[in-house]
């Protein structure tokens, strides 16, 4: 079964750092690009940040540029996401989700796990 | 880096079309056939229906069908079921390595 499962989640102090991991499962994870995708509830989906198959290609939405960082480890299956000075407007349930093509543009993102939520509170 | 522009509501009664717009800019939807459709149900990941403008992955019914004219594009349910009523969002490829979502609309069938 073709799954992403992410973690990592949880309650931050505005300003602290956070990481998130998304393990990849049932499918060649290093033939695809991936993408972070977040949603703030009853909103709707922003794009954070991408990275190709073989992290040559990486990608960032101006509003986390500088501040968040996007990895891969092919050889674990997993996907992370470093987030650096939080702030209250980074609260959302974070997704990971896997492109259709093996870099930029993704084509479409077929497979999207159920998303780990940050909170950023004092 | 703004998001693409979508209506925020739909509606149609079972069995009629309804057509969700998505309105960019050249240097997103209009330059680039990278357009996607996601349908997301309350609680749960969104999910794929149409990518680069008009393709439906495997098991996408053939009632969603995806089009683009200049810098919008659009989704077009056909034969509205129920279970079709959802959040929908379109997505494009922005260039130089960074994608972009629309506001999403919110599809009643009534």
């Amino acid at each position: 079964e073709v799954q992403l499962v992410e973690s990592g989640g949880g309650l931050v102090q505005p300003g602290r750092s956070l990481r998130l991991s998304c393990a990849a499962s049932g499918f060649t994870f290093d033939d695809y690009a991936m993408h972070w995708v977040r949603q703030v509830p009853g909103k709707g989906l922003e794009w954070v940040s991408g990275i190709s198959w073989n992290s040559g290609d990486i990608g960032y939405a101006d509003s986390v540029k500088g501040r968040f960082a996007i990895s891969r480890d092919n050889a674990k299956n997993s996907l992370y996401l470093q987030m650096n000075s939080l702030r209250a407007e980074d609260t959302a349930l974070y997704y990971c989700a896997k492109a259709f093509s093996s870099g930029f543009p993704a084509g479409g993102m077929d497979v999207w796990g159920q998303g780990t939520t940050v909170t950023v509170s004092s | 880096q703004s998001a693409l522009t979508q209506p925020p509501s739909a509606s149609g009664s079972p069995g009629q079309s309804v057509t969700i717009s998505c309105t960019g800019t050249s240097s997103d939807v209009g330059g680039y056939n990278y357009v996607s459709w996601y349908q997301q149900h309350p609680g749960k990941a969104p999910k794929l229906m149409i990518y680069e403008v008009t393709k439906r992955p495997s098991g996408v019914p053939d009632r969603f069908s995806g089009s683009k004219s200049g810098n919008t594009a659009s989704l077009t349910v056909s034969g509205l079921q129920a279970e079709d009523e959802a959040d929908y969002y379109c997505g494009s490829y922005a260039g130089s390595n960074r994608e972009v979502f629309g506001g999403g609309t919110k599809l009643t069938v009534l």
